[in-house]
């Protein structure tokens, strides 16, 4: 199936871990990005590249950090969780001027 | 910076009711409208998008509606459904192009 795939789905850890959440397209688009959905359910930017180079990096904590390896792979890793970081986070893609197809969501949940 | 804006916030209507959906932007200047569904505790279903040289786009029972001009898109639901509850977000992106920005969205429930 052509899609946008996150690993995985529900993440529950302890605060001060450190954790990583997978994305992985097989669409051919160029650009990928993270968004943060909170538990007001607001959809918010974090992160965008494009062809491997970071072009956006909103006000995020820089406990966030995306590492992405190919056009096709876009990784969160999180260090020092904290309570506030419980979230779905999604992941997206596509291509220039077109529309964004969205991953099926991360549930983190930080105790 | 951009805003978007979504009304109502919630809305319930017997199955059959044809229904409007209303977004609206304070960036006239942007490149597309993009309408999103999301069922509770899923991801995002993208339903429509219209690029900035069109005024609508029909998909199915959807049919949505942009006028940059005054800032404002419409999305408008046929005949609904109880299938048709979800959430629905509409999103436009930024000067760039690239990041979306996204309203409240309004919580859709169609009663049988």
């Amino acid at each position: 199936d052509t899609a946008v795939s996150q690993t995985p789905k529900y993440l529950v850890t302890q605060m001060g871990n450190d954790k990583s959440i997978k994305c992985e397209q097989n669409l051919g688009h160029d650009t990928m990005y993270w968004y943060k959905q909170d538990s007001k359910k607001f959809l918010k930017i974090m992160f965008s590249y494009n062809n491997k180079e970071l072009i956006i990096n909103e006000t995020v904590p820089n406990r966030f950090s995306p590492k992405s390896p190919d056009k096709a792979h876009l990784n969160l890793h999180i260090n020092s969780l904290e309570l506030g970081d419980s979230a779905v986070y999604f992941c997206a893609s596509s291509l220039p001027g077109q529309g964004q197809f969205f991953g099926p969501g991360t549930r983190l949940t930080v105790l | 910076k951009q805003e978007v804006t979504q009304i109502p916030a919630a809305l319930s209507v017997p199955e059959g009711e044809n229904l409007v959906l209303n977004c609206s932007f304070t960036d006239s200047a942007i490149y597309n409208l993009q309408w999103f569904r999301q069922d509770p505790g899923k991801g995002l279903t993208s339903l429509l998008l219209i690029q900035s040289s069109q005024r609508e786009q029909t998909s199915g029972r959807l049919n949505a509606s942009l006028d940059k001009s005054s800032g404002r898109s419409t999305l408008y639901i046929a005949a609904s459904q109880p299938g048709d509850s979800a959430t629905y977000l509409c999103a436009v992106p930024g000067a760039s192009g690239s990041r979306l920005t996204f309203g409240e969205g309004t919580q859709l429930t169609v009663n049988p």
